[in-house]
Parts: structure tokens; C-alpha cells; sequence
């Protein structure tokens, strides 16, 4: 069965370093995987996403993502931490089986203080 | 604008009573597809929509749930006479490609069936 799991509630880190929000996944067949970040009274909002080729994924504003098969992991990292990221990132996994159905994971709470 | 904008927020039904809810998607996104949340972290598919066209409603319970995207109006999901497991929170996203590719999510309504 498919599932995803975000190990951490909450990740804190200081403004101008770099982060990494975790994520690993399960699914029967290929991964599709993605992230969304979710600001306070807003709705999901796309990251980015690892469907085929290079594992390393760059996408909305400077986070980057690398997906490792053997790991089955899709960790979110940033260079350089900004205050205004802080907000409740999402894992999500869908799989080539069944493509509609989306995985989210509980969640985690990024911290990004001063 | 940037967001999927959806509403109501909160709806509660009657058991037996029509539920109406309404999604208006991305300007420039073609692709619309609706969701309901079934536990904390799994989105149930229920249909989704390439500009007014049915694209994939393989989710949907066609007995009780209809959907709509006509043109110049906002999509909608409507439950007829709604029963006490149809309670969830129904989320809209669209897309300017098709699946799998990353959706924006709206913040989704709350239907409370009592």
C-alpha cells in the first residue's frame, strides 16, 4: 500500500542556513512524488515534483528536492533559509498504477527564525 | 489570480439535504479535479475535468455526486441527498498540464453532514 511518512513535526532552523524537511515513501509501483507548502487559512500550494530523469529537482522559490530510489526518500532542502519560509510542508506520493490518487503525509511545521 | 479559490469554508447538511460546493480554478489552468479527504492524509480522487470536459471520473459515486466546470463559471460538486459518511473536506485543485503533474490545491470545504 502506498504511504508516505514525514518523520519530523517540526524543523527549526536560522535564517541563512540551509534546511532539510524529510521525507520517504512506499508505493507499488513508480513514484510520482511532490511537495506543497501550506500557509496559514491558504491551500496547498505546488513545490515541485520528481516524475521521470535527474533526481535532483529544482523548483519554486530555491527549493530543491532529490529523490533516492534505494532510500525511497524525496528529502526538500534549501541553501539558504528565509524567514517567510516558515509555513507546514507536504510530501505527497502517487504512483503509475493510479496516478489520481494522492498520498500526503502528516506534515511538517518549518520554523525559520531570525 | 494565484490561488484556487473554493467555497463555502464550512457547510453543514441535514442528512437527505443537497450539498452544493464551488471551485473556481487558476486563471489559464485547464485541468480541475476535485478530492475528498478521507483520513488526515489521504486525498481521495473523485473527478477531474480538461476545461468543461469530463477528463477521468472514475472516483466519483455517481448515484448521489455530480460535478460541473461550465465555462466563465466556477466548478462545482454537488452531493444529493447527502448521507453522514459523505462528512469531509472536499478539496479543489487545478493544473495547466495534466496528471501526473503538480496541482494547486484550494484550502478546501468542510461538509458536515448531521
Amino acid at each position: 500500500a502506498q504511504s508516505v511518512a514525514q518523520p519530523e513535526d517540526q524543523v527549526n532552523v536560522a535564517e541563512g542556513n540551509p534546511l532539510t524537511v524529510k521525507c520517504t515513501y512506499s508505493v507499488s509501483g513508480n513514484p510520482y512524488l511532490f511537495w506543497y507548502v501550506q500557509y496559514p487559512n491558504r491551500g496547498l500550494q505546488f513545490l515541485l515534483k520528481y516524475i521521470t530523469g535527474d533526481n535532483l529537482v529544482k523548483g519554486s522559490y530555491g527549493f530543491e528536492a532529490e529523490f533516492n530510489k534505494s532510500q525511497t526518500s524525496f528529502h526538500l532542502k534549501k541553501p539558504s533559509a528565509l524567514v517567510s519560509d516558515s509555513a507546514l510542508y507536504f510530501c505527497a506520493v502517487s504512483d503509475s498504477y493510479n496516478f489520481n490518487k494522492f498520498y500526503f503525509g502528516s506534515g511538517t511545521k518549518l520554523n525559520v527564525k531570525p | 489570480g494565484e490561488e484556487v479559490a473554493q467555497t463555502p469554508k464550512h457547510l453543514v447538511r441535514g442528512e437527505g439535504q443537497k450539498a452544493k460546493l464551488y471551485c473556481a480554478p487558476i486563471k489559464g489552468h485547464s485541468y480541475v479535479f476535485w478530492y475528498q479527504q478521507v483520513l488526515k492524509n489521504e486525498f481521495k480522487f473523485l473527478i477531474s475535468f480538461q476545461n468543461e470536459n469530463v477528463f477521468d471520473e472514475t472516483g466519483m459515486p455517481k448515484e448521489r455526486f455530480s460535478a460541473k466546470c461550465l465555462p466563465n463559471s466556477p466548478c462545482s460538486l454537488e452531493i444529493q441527498a447527502t448521507k453522514l459518511e459523505d462528512s469531509a473536506v472536499y478539496f479543489c485543485a487545478s493544473s495547466q498540464e495534466g496528471p501526473p503533474y503538480g496541482y494547486t490545491f484550494g484550502s478546501g470545504t468542510r461538509l458536515t453532514v448531521v
